[in-house]
């Protein structure tokens, strides 16, 4: 059985740029949700995909937006870049909305 | 809406001892499912520990690790038996609904455990 996988596992940005980050579900998952996690605090809930749609997102602005393919691998992009931006960016997959398994994230600096 | 409340940002603990860690919610829901997760240290992983669902009333348990849930009075406090050196971590506690739709983690802001040999 293969784990949540998220590439890539750093990443160096500078103001103002795009990034997309991705991820693979674990195999029987369904759903995948994405998470902010600053310096020292814990995860913060960015948005959920079921079914190739958004199904719930959290307070962050619209310039954070993702997908969902056919395979529930998912993307999370990031426009216009800021430096509060800079981050661990942790995916997790699930049957329906079960419990959540989460994958070694992706660390993300903007500079 | 939800909140996570870890009390302890540190705590230290011997290795072959028991250490517990405190975590409170606030909710209206009467259903939900609480969680720990685990991160290590230079790992961002976050590996999940136990899970609690709160209509059941008996405390989960996963080997060394098991949960005093209070209900009433919103806590759900982790104990570690036979602590050792691999369960040096950053521990969180997280508040999920039960119920269709969105399912999203409430996280604490962590307890950094080290264990000393």
């Amino acid at each position: 059985e293969t784990g949540v996988t998220q590439s890539p596992t750093h990443l160096i940005k500078t103001r103002g740029q795009q990034v997309t980050l991705r991820c693979s579900s674990q195999s029987g998952h369904n759903t995948v949700s994405w998470y902010q996690q600053a310096l020292g605090q814990g995860p913060q809930f960015i948005f959920q995909y079921y079914r190739e749609e958004e199904n719930g997102r959290g307070n962050f602005p619209p310039r954070f937006s993702g997908l969902q393919f056919p395979n529930y691998s998912s993307e999370l992009n990031v426009n216009a870049l800021e430096l509060d931006d800079s981050a661990l960016y942790l995916c997790a997959s699930s049957f329906l909305q079960g419990t959540q398994y989460f994958g070694p994230g992706t660390r993300l600096l903007v500079l | 809406a939800q909140t996570v409340t870890q009390s302890q940002p540190e705590m230290s603990v011997q290795e072959a001892e028991t250490v517990t860690l405190s975590c409170t919610y606030d909710t209206s829901e009467s259903n939900y499912y609480l969680f720990w997760y685990k991160q290590p240290p230079s790992s961002g992983q976050m590996i999940l520990v136990i899970r609690q669902e709160a209509y059941k009333q008996q405390n989960a348990t996963e080997n060394r690790f098991s949960v005093n849930f209070q209900k009433a009075a919103k806590s759900f406090s982790l104990k570690i038996s036979d602590s050792q050196l691999g369960d040096t971590a950053m521990y969180f506690c997280a508040f999920m609904k039960h119920r269709t739709g969105r399912r999203a983690l409430t996280f604490g802001s962590g307890t950094r455990l080290q264990v000393q040999p």
